[in-house]
């Protein structure tokens, strides 16, 4: 089973600021992640498939980088919506999938 | 526009069974695989199940395999989860969730809430 380790566990950012997060895989997932966000009492969404690749509405400031072992989430300036739970997933090795244990980007 | 709406929570006592349902609509339900997918209070989440598009293939989590049973009715456009045997542990939000792709997931329903407790 690949395990996923996403790093801060929460990051305090400002609004208008970047946030950088990051997701690494105890082995090589290729390009094989998605990242999801979540708010509070709602369902994830989808953000990024491919590692780069943004779904449907996501906006151009949030974007995904990485392959391989090593993958990042960046978020160019932090808008009020944008504060959440944000999860990495791979689906390179599976069944299982696996997920991160999320990072919260909460408010400075 | 897409939309899964999940079913059949509830509390339920140790060793009891539950079934989910996951009711599908806006999109083709016969082409698309579907997963379970778990959240526990205050906790990350977990993949639990995936049935494919036509049913002929599934897959389970360690953690739930010989206890739960994936199945869908594309009659019907819904997907279930037959849980038995539930532990305290299986306590958790479960969301359905459409693939779009081999292991991702483009559309999540909102959850439904089983509480094993005695």
């Amino acid at each position: 089973e690949i395990v996923m380790t996403q790093s801060p566990a929460t990051l305090s950012v400002s609004p208008g600021e970047r946030a950088t997060l990051s997701c690494r895989a105890s082995q090589s997932v290729s390009s094989n992640l998605a990242w999801y966000q979540q708010k509070p009492g709602q369902a994830p969404r989808l953000l990024i498939y491919g590692a780069s690749t943004r779904a449907t509405g996501i906006p151009a400031r949030i974007s995904g980088s990485g392959s391989g072992t090593e993958f990042t989430l960046t978020i160019s300036s932090l808008q009020s919506e944008d504060f959440a739970v944000y999860y990495c997933q791979q689906y390179n090795n599976w069944p299982p999938l696996t997920f991160g244990g999320g990072t919260k980007v909460e408010i400075k | 526009q897409v939309q899964l709406v999940e079913s059949g929570g509830g509390v339920v006592q140790p060793g009891r069974s539950l079934r989910l349902s996951c009711a599908a609509s806006g999109f083709t339900f016969t082409s698309y695989g579907i997963h379970w997918v778990r959240q526990a209070p205050g906790k990350g989440l977990e993949w639990v199940a995936v049935i494919s598009y036509d049913g002929s293939k599934k897959h389970y989590a360690d953690s739930v395999k010989g206890r739960f049973t994936i199945s869908r009715d594309n009659s019907k456009n819904t997907l279930y989860l037959q849980m038995n045997s539930l532990r305290a542990e299986d306590t958790a939000v479960y969301y359905c969730a459409k693939e779009y792709a081999s292991g991702w997931a483009d559309y999540w329903g909102q959850g439904t809430l089983v509480t094993v407790s005695s």
